[in-house]
């Protein structure tokens, strides 16, 4: 079945520096893929998406590339912030079928010093 | 505002007590979902329904129950059947079932004693 392999954490970073989280994924066919952030005490919210081969989603400056000859969703951002702070997931779905659902990673916990 | 609202937010439980966790939408969303989140595990998926009176399991149902009888209300019911209720429980909707695009609750964190 689907699934979704993140690298292990927890990251800690210095404010500016670059960040980079890696995201793998298993599945047939097409999936969209997605990174969801969860800020501490919060749900998650969606960050970025991507539907198809090569596309690219962004939001407030996070960036992460389908890459569909690596399977990989990568998130990368050039500068963070301590309010960047926060628990990050990776997820993929696939169609509208019945059978589709939404599967996360495992998730990886970034924390930013100022 | 639109949004998802879980309550309560703490909740604490003897062992062999059923709980239920209230959520509601009004985002004039079809598709509601519940998970369950754990250190170190990420998101699991225990129910969600794609429309008003229908819901279908997830990948770890069993001791846990649902209902949606209203657009806007999808309870979840910890029942005394599951044997390691103590997480943090997120619930969320999307405009369709299966778009991926989760909006989601601040949670609620059930610890039983």
């Amino acid at each position: 079945g689907n699934s979704v392999t993140q690298m292990e954490g927890p990251v800690t970073l210095s404010e500016e520096a670059f960040l980079t989280i890696n995201c793998t994924y298993t599945a047939t066919g097409y999936p969209s893929l997605f990174w969801y952030v969860q800020y501490p005490g919060e749900g998650l919210q969606l960050l970025l998406k991507a539907t198809k081969a090569d596309d690219k989603g962004s939001n407030k400056g996070f960036e992460a590339t389908y890459r569909k000859e690596t399977t990989s969703f990568h998130l990368e951002k050039g500068s963070v912030q301590v309010s960047d702070s926060a628990v990050y997931f990776c997820a993929l779905t696939r169609g509208a079928g019945a059978n589709s659902k939404l599967t996360f990673g495992k998730g990886i916990t970034l924390s930013v010093r100022p | 505002d639109g949004g998802i609202t879980q309550s309560p937010k703490y909740l604490f439980r003897k062992e062999g007590q059923n709980v239920t966790l209230s959520c509601e939408q009004n985002l004039n969303h079809d598709a509601m979902y519940w998970y369950r989140q754990d250190p170190g595990q990420g998101l699991r998926l225990i129910y969600y329904s794609q429309i008003v009176n229908d819901f279908q399991k997830g990948d770890i149902a069993e001791g846990y129950s649902v209902s949606r009888e209203k657009k806007e209300s999808f309870p979840l019911t910890v029942t005394s059947a599951q044997k390691n209720p103590t997480a943090f429980y997120l619930c969320a909707s999307s405009i369709q079932a299966n778009t991926g695009e989760l909006f989601f609750g601040e949670g609620s964190r059930l610890t039983v004693l």
